[in-house]
């Protein structure tokens, strides 16, 4: 199984909602990760779990915040989000570990617009 | 922190070859990859090529790095209207589970 899922593909939330994204893989990745890609712009990363520990935190406002319950699962908890927030979000999984293929496996992404 | 430079948009014929160029900053990057992207998908991995190679092929895909000018390059050969995505260079921000750091994209047009 070489996929990464992702739930719902799309969501439409209002600026008082609390919504979450959730996200799967069972290849046995330890690194998980959650990017924000905006129309016509290259995925950006916002959060880093390797070994369900948070190892990078992006300057991310702390309307984004991150979960991993297990090594096979993450989530994206949302709260207060601002139209500026509407954006494709997109998983992905890898191994790590220094000096190996970290290649990441992506997602198809949750369409999010915040009216 | 890495940088990583593409074109925005490359248009060719039917069944030509096309070579999409991409410029990263950081020497120590161990794995180098590209990803395509369809309109309204995901990223999916196309191919990858490890720092101490010059070249790899993959079917109709061929890599080409230069290490000492910092220089990937994607050549898709016999391109189909399939083709038609997104195409993303990406290196990893830094070692072990950083993340990647994508260039802007390139925009692949195929006209028929």
């Amino acid at each position: 199984d070489t996929e990464v899922t992702q739930t719902p593909k799309h969501l439409v939330m209002g600026m008082t909602n609390k919504k979450s994204l959730k996200c799967e893989q069972h290849m046995g990745h330890r690194a998980m990760y959650w990017y924000k890609q905006k129309a016509k712009k290259p995925p950006e990363l916002m959060f880093v779990y390797s070994y369900e520990k948070l190892s990078i935190n992006e300057s991310v406002p702390s309307r984004f915040s991150p979960e991993c319950p297990n090594s096979s699962l993450l989530n994206l908890h949302l709260h207060a989000l601002q139209p500026e927030d509407s954006a494709l979000y997109l998983c992905a999984s890898s191994h790590t570990g220094t000096g190996i293929n970290n290649e990441q496996f992506f997602g198809p992404g949750t369409r999010l617009t915040v009216l | 922190g890495e940088d990583v430079e593409q074109s925005l948009f490359l248009s060719v014929r039917e069944g030509d070859s096309s070579v999409i160029n991409c410029t990263y900053t950081d020497s120590s990057s161990t794995y180098l990859y590209w990803y395509k992207q369809e309109p309204g998908a995901g990223l999916q991995l196309l191919t990858y090529i490890f720092s101490n190679m010059d070249m790899k092929q993959d079917q109709r895909l061929t890599v080409l790095l230069n290490k000492k000018d910092k220089h990937l390059s994607l050549r898709i050969a016999d391109t189909q209207t399939g083709d038609s995505a997104i195409y993303f260079c990406a290196s990893p921000s830094g070692g072990g589970a950083d993340g990647l750091t994508f260039g802007k994209g390139t925009h692949l047009i195929i006209q028929p």
